[in-house]
């Protein structure tokens, strides 16, 4: 069994980029792949990212993902900032046993 | 399009057990992909209860597997959750959702809130 770790919250401007940590506690991050959620408030979640680095059809290209194995974690990157990209976000992927695991979630506040 | 649509009652005594049923339309569940339960506290975080193949094979989350079943009606196109001996503690809204061969749900329903409480 395995957690992934992200920070509680994160802020920026509109226009600007930010980034949202997921550290896997155990295991290699490369070894399975890494989706992320974003939820508005009183949503379902939606996919921004799936496959670590795969967009949808219909999320902007300022979402990317990626996985850094050096610092076993994913990050989510979001450019351009718009105030319609406040929501929480939460990163999830598994194990070799199929179990899913999603990190605690981080609220993006746009300010 | 793809739609997932939960279903079950909204409050559940304390000891008794959780039942939810999910109505899936657009997709036939017999033709693949994989089969979810998450659920999420109210202002917390999303937690996985497990997940069923369409060849049958369950998958649960260690924490809930002692109480936790789910099951596959492919003739009525759902799958179900049940969940034993709840507590205050399994208040949550309940999602049920598709998995993809990635493992990650690409679609989900909207939700039911279901309350422990007697």
């Amino acid at each position: 069994n395995f957690m992934l770790t992200q920070p509680h919250s994160v802020s920026e401007s509109p226009g600007k980029t930010v980034t949202i940590s997921c550290t896997r506690s155990s295991g290699s991050i490369a070894s399975n792949y890494v989706q992320w959620y974003q939820q508005r408030p009183g949503s379902s979640p939606t996919t921004v990212i799936y496959e670590d680095n795969q967009r949808p059809s219909g999320v902007p290209d300022r979402f990317s993902g990626s996985i850094d194995s050096s610092s076993n974690s994913a990050s989510l990157t979001i450019s351009g900032l718009k105030t319609e990209d406040e929501a929480d976000y939460y990163c999830q992927s598994y194990d070799s046993t199929l179990e899913v695991v999603f990190g605690g979630g981080t609220k993006l506040t746009v300010l | 399009q793809v739609q997932l649509q939960e279903s079950g009652p909204g409050l559940v005594k304390p000891s008794e057990t959780l039942s939810l049923t999910c109505t899936v339309s657009g997709y036939s569940i017999s033709s693949g992909y994989y089969w979810g339960w998450i659920r999420q506290p109210p202002g917390k975080g999303l937690e996985w209860i497990g997940s069923i193949y369409h060849s049958g094979s369950t998958y649960y989350n260690p924490s809930l597997k002692s109480r936790v079943t789910i099951s596959v009606d492919t003739s009525k196109n759902q799958f179900s959750l049940k969940l034993s001996s709840v507590t205050a503690a399994d208040t949550a809204v309940y999602y049920c959702a598709r998995g993809s061969s990635s493992v990650y749900f690409d679609y989900w329903g909207q939700g039911t809130l279901v309350t422990v409480s007697s």
